[in-house]
């Protein structure tokens, strides 16, 4: 069946930073893919998506790039401040049965040191 | 009030106790879902409502019971729960279950099962 995989966590970087956050997924068909994120104490929200081959989404200078070769909808961000740490969670759109749900991976926690 | 919201934020309940979690929604959404969030695992989708109509139920055990009695409100019924159990349980909506887009969280009920 359809899944997503993302790297686990934690990873710890220092503010101003370069961030990547790997996400690969196997599906069949086309699906929407999408970077979620959950801030503490909070519920997830929609940080990103694309929904077709080479679509770029991006956010509050966070990037993915929908990569049909490679099955991949890595996550980055140019420089990282310490309020981007959350965990993130990649997700893709599942078309089985009679709804459209989401799968979403293990999420990768941020921590981002001052 | 805006978005989702979900009550009680903590819940703590023995084995043989009934308990419910509420879910409201502001949005004018017609889907509503309940997810279970576990430490190191995937989200796990448990249930899917479509205008108070349950269209999908992945193979929950029957001690968890939904209940959608219009399309803004949701609940869980719980009953004789077990210690694997304890977990986040978050609530959201969506437009429909149709289109592949944006779900809105609440920010979870953290349920300990003693």
């Amino acid at each position: 069946g359809n899944s997503v995989t993302q790297m686990e966590g934690p990873v710890t970087l220092s503010e101003e930073a370069f961030l990547t956050i790997n996400c690969t997924y196997t599906a069949t068909g086309y699906p929407s893919l999408f970077w979620y994120v959950q801030y503490p104490g909070e519920g997830l929200q929609l940080l990103l998506k694309a929904t077709k081959a080479d679509d770029k989404g991006s956010n509050k200078g966070f990037e993915a790039t929908y990569r049909k070769e490679t099955t991949s909808f890595h996550l980055e961000k140019g420089s990282v401040q310490v309020s981007d740490s959350a965990v993130y969670f990649c997700a893709l759109s599942d078309r089985g049965g009679a709804t459209n749900k989401l799968i979403f991976g293990t999420g990768t926690l941020l921590a981002v040191q001052p | 009030e805006t978005g989702v919201t979900q009550t009680p934020r903590h819940l703590v309940m023995g084995m043989t106790n009934k308990k419910s979690l509420k879910c409201e929604q502001h949005l004018g959404h017609n889907a509503m879902y309940w997810y279970k969030q576990s430490a190191k695992k995937p989200l796990e989708l448990m249930f899917v409502y479509s205008l108070e109509e349950r269209v999908e139920n992945n193979s929950v055990p029957s001690r968890f019971s939904p209940e959608c009695p219009n399309s803004s409100h949701l609940f869980l019924h719980l009953h004789t729960l077990q210690p694997e159990d304890s977990a986040l349980y978050l609530c959201a909506s969506s437009q429909d279950v149709v289109t592949p887009g944006e779900l809105f969280f609440g920010e979870g009920s953290r349920l300990t099962v003693l």
